[in-house]
C-alpha cells in the first residue's frame, strides 16, 4: 500500500499548482482520500477530502474557493488543484487514506510534497 | 467547528518513563479520536483510533484513553523511537477533521 505524492515546487503569491497523488496496493475507489498540510514549523491542518466516488467533497475554511479535490479512479490518482496562492499556502502537503469510512482516522500517508509560495 | 487542544506543548522525559499526553475536545466528539506519531521528515503514523483502538503493528506500549471531550495517549515505558511529536485528530464530523496543535516528546 502506498501513496505518492508530486507536483509541489515554488510559486508566486497569486498564483497555481496542481499537486498529484498516485496510489497502489489497495483497491482506491473504495475509499475516501484526503490532502492534509504541515507549515513549517507548524502542526499538522486537513486541508479536503474526497468521497470514493468522488461526488462528495470537502474543504477547510482556510483554501475553500480556491482549492479543488479531485480524483481519477482509472487511474488510481488523487489531484489537488490550488488557485491564489497565499504564503501562508508554504507547507508539505500529504495525501491521506482513510482508514474504512470517511468517518474515519487516516491510515496511509505519502511522504509529502513541498509547497512553497513566495515571490 | 470543533477546535482541539492539546496539553503539554513539549514534554521532557527519559527512557523507561511513562508519558501521559491529553486533549480535550470542545464540544462532544464520543469515540471518533485518533492518535498519530510524527517524526521528521517522514510521514505521520496512525497509532490509535477510536480513541482506544490500536493500530495494526503498533507496540502495545501505546495505549488510548477517553470519550466525550476528554482523551487520554499513554506510552507505558518510553523507549528511544518514541521521540517524536504526537498528534491527536478528531472526526466525530463528516466534514471538517481537526487535528490538535500536537506534543512534542524531547529527551531529558
Amino acid at each position: 500500500v502506498q501513496l505518492l505524492e508530486s507536483g509541489g515546487g515554488l510559486v508566486q503569491p497569486g498564483g497555481s499548482l496542481r499537486l498529484s497523488c498516485a496510489a497502489s496496493g489497495f483497491s482506491f475507489l473504495n475509499y475516501a482520500m484526503s490532502w492534509v498540510r504541515q507549515p513549517p514549523g507548524k502542526g499538522l491542518e486537513w486541508v479536503s477530502s474526497i468521497s470514493g466516488g468522488g461526488a462528495s467533497t470537502y474543504y477547510a475554511d482556510s483554501v475553500k474557493g480556491r482549492f479543488t479535490i479531485s480524483r481519477d479512479n482509472s487511474k488510481n490518482m488523487l489531484s489537488l488543484q490550488m488557485n491564489s496562492l497565499r504564503a501562508e499556502d508554504t507547507a508539505v502537503y500529504y495525501c491521506a487514506k482513510f482508514r474504512i469510512l470517511s468517518r474515519d482516522a487516516f491510515d496511509i500517508w505519502g511522504q509529502g510534497t513541498m509547497v512553497t509560495v513566495s515571490s | 467547528d470543533i477546535q482541539m487542544t492539546q496539553s503539554p506543548s513539549t514534554l521532557s522525559a527519559s527512557v523507561g518513563d511513562r508519558v501521559t499526553i491529553t486533549c480535550r475536545a470542545s464540544q462532544s466528539i464520543s469515540i471518533w479520536l485518533a492518535w498519530y506519531q510524527r517524526k521528521p521528515g517522514k510521514a505521520p503514523k496512525l497509532l490509535i483510533y477510536q480513541a482506544s483502538t490500536l493500530e495494526s503493528g503498533v507496540p502495545s506500549r501505546f495505549s488510548g484513553t477517553g470519550s466525550g471531550t476528554e482523551f487520554t495517549l499513554t506510552i507505558s515505558s518510553l523507549q528511544p523511537d518514541d521521540f517524536a511529536t504526537y498528534y491527536c485528530q478528531q472526526y466525530n464530523s463528516y466534514s471538517t477533521w481537526t487535528f490538535g496543535q500536537g506534543t512534542k516528546v524531547e529527551i531529558k
